[in-house]
């Protein structure tokens, strides 16, 4: 596997279920993100992460859990979501040095029923 | 603070007419800019980046970006557009860098008409 990889890629949840989106990055990078993409809204960011570190929650509802085990994983645990939680759910990481880029990896699309 | 406006939600051009994606930045320090692509079911992928170096950066694809600062600037173009080339295109600024706070434009869809 090579560059950020997600999964699972599409996920249906009821508003009670409990799920986790999980992503993994190749690339030897020190910091993860979480954003929310939504039709017709910018991308929004959730959760940053530096080494393991929580460095920014950008008041995101706690039905929302971050967790970061180590440099290469990230998880986002979801549960009692609302409807309106329906969007595509990007991860993405960089070095943590100033002229870096982000990596995307291809999104989870979740829908809330 | 920083902020990215994208103007023209969606773009349309003939297969082989010029592209010219605009954005306008905020910044309130020498800003880091990028360019985004997103295809269909994907995430996005790095077209180009300015870091402070030359002010007309080339990335992947034949596309070029010229940071003016008069006129806080970082309009996207390409010469000929491929069929290829639609997509969606996202402008960014960061005041730190490509991590912690990039802040996304709204962006802007290609449609290359045949």
């Amino acid at each position: 596997e090579t560059g950020v990889t997600q999964t699972p890629r599409h996920l249906v949840m009821g508003m009670t279920n409990k799920k986790s989106l999980k992503c993994e990055q190749h690339l030897g990078h020190n910091a993860m993100y979480w954003y929310k993409q939504s039709a017709k809204k910018p991308l929004e960011l959730m959760f940053v992460y530096n080494f393991k570190e929580q460095t920014e929650n950008n008041s995101v509802p706690s039905r929302f859990s971050p967790e970061c085990p180590n440099s290469s994983h990230l998880f986002l645990h979801l549960h009692t979501l609302q409807p309106e939680d329906s969007a595509l759910y990007l991860c993405a990481s960089s070095q943590t040095s100033g002229r870096s880029e982000q990596y995307f990896g291809p999104g989870t699309r979740l829908t809330v029923t | 603070a920083q902020s990215v406006t994208q103007l023209g939600s969606h773009v349309s051009v003939s297969e082989g007419a010029l592209v010219l994606l605009r954005c306008n930045y905020s910044s309130s320090v020498p800003p880091y800019l990028f360019w985004y692509v997103q295809y269909p079911n994907q995430g996005l992928q790095l077209l180009l980046k300015y870091t402070s170096a030359a002010t007309l950066v080339k990335g992947i694809n034949g596309f070029e970006a010229e940071f003016k600062k008069s006129e806080t600037s970082f309009h996207l173009t390409k010469p000929s557009a491929h069929m290829s080339d639609a997509a969606e295109y996202f402008c960014a600024v960061s005041e730190t860098g490509g991590y912690q706070k990039v802040t996304f434009g709204i962006g802007t869809k290609l449609q290359v008409i045949p």
